[in-house]
């Protein structure tokens, strides 16, 4: 039982060039979402997703994209990188929505140059 | 706006006493769940503790315990016999109304646990 898991741990890029982030768990888990921390911010919620085929932005969306095709995995995408972008990122998931344990995984640590 | 307050950006206790950690909330709802998270040097988020609005009863996980005011909109964590791993950013969370909405944080508190 993994937990959940993000790909890549380190990612540097340019102004302008676009990526996305991995995110997959494997406990069966409906609630999926993606925060940025930011230092002295604590963590702010992009998106989530209730279950497969459903999203939502949170009270930072701008610049991301997500989809949720499957349970198992709720990938980030940004667009076109810019380096107020330069954060780390977790996704987390948990049984129903924030009421629940939230299960983070390792978090990304982003450079946007 | 929901807000989760955190006034201390920093604490450092000695191994084997007992610290506080502050956290006031913004709400006019009845219904909400309050939590502790940490997040030691690895920066894996943990679930420390978990509070219910309608319980009376403050919740208690070994040697972490909540003083949770109701009225006065606050939830302070204390921590009794330090120890050295509890060394971490702690974070006071909040999500307000049914189990389906979404977590909002506080900025955190940085406790250094010395020896």
């Amino acid at each position: 039982n993994a937990g959940v898991t993000q790909t890549p741990k380190f990612q540097v890029l340019k102004t302008g060039q676009s990526m996305t982030l991995q995110c997959a768990q494997d406990m069966n888990h409906e609630y999926m979402s993606w925060y940025r921390q930011d230092p002295g911010m604590g963590l702010r919620l992009i998106h989530y997703s209730v279950g497969a085929g459903i999203t939502d932005q949170g009270e930072v969306p701008n610049g991301y994209n997500v989809s949720r095709s499957t349970t198992e995995d709720f990938p980030l995408r940004l667009l076109s990188a810019a380096p107020s972008q330069t954060s780390v990122y977790f996704c987390a998931s948990s049984y129903g929505g924030g009421a629940y344990e939230q299960y983070f995984g390792p978090g990304t640590r982003l450079t946007v140059t | 706006a929901q807000t989760v307050t955190q006034s201390q950006p920093e604490m450092s206790v000695q191994e084997a006493e007992t610290v506080t950690l502050s956290c006031t909330y913004d709400t006019s709802e009845s219904n909400y769940y309050l939590f502790w998270y940490k997040q030691p040097p690895s920066r894996q988020m943990i679930l420390v503790i978990r509070q219910e609005a309608y319980k009376q009863q403050n919740a208690t996980e070994n040697r972490f315990s909540v003083n949770f005011q109701k009225a006065a909109k606050s939830f302070s964590l204390k921590i009794s016999d330090s120890q050295l791993g509890d060394t971490a950013m702690y974070f006071c969370a909040f999500v307000e109304g049914g189990s389906q909405g979404n977590l909002i944080f506080g900025k955190g508190t940085k406790l250094s646990v010395k020896p």
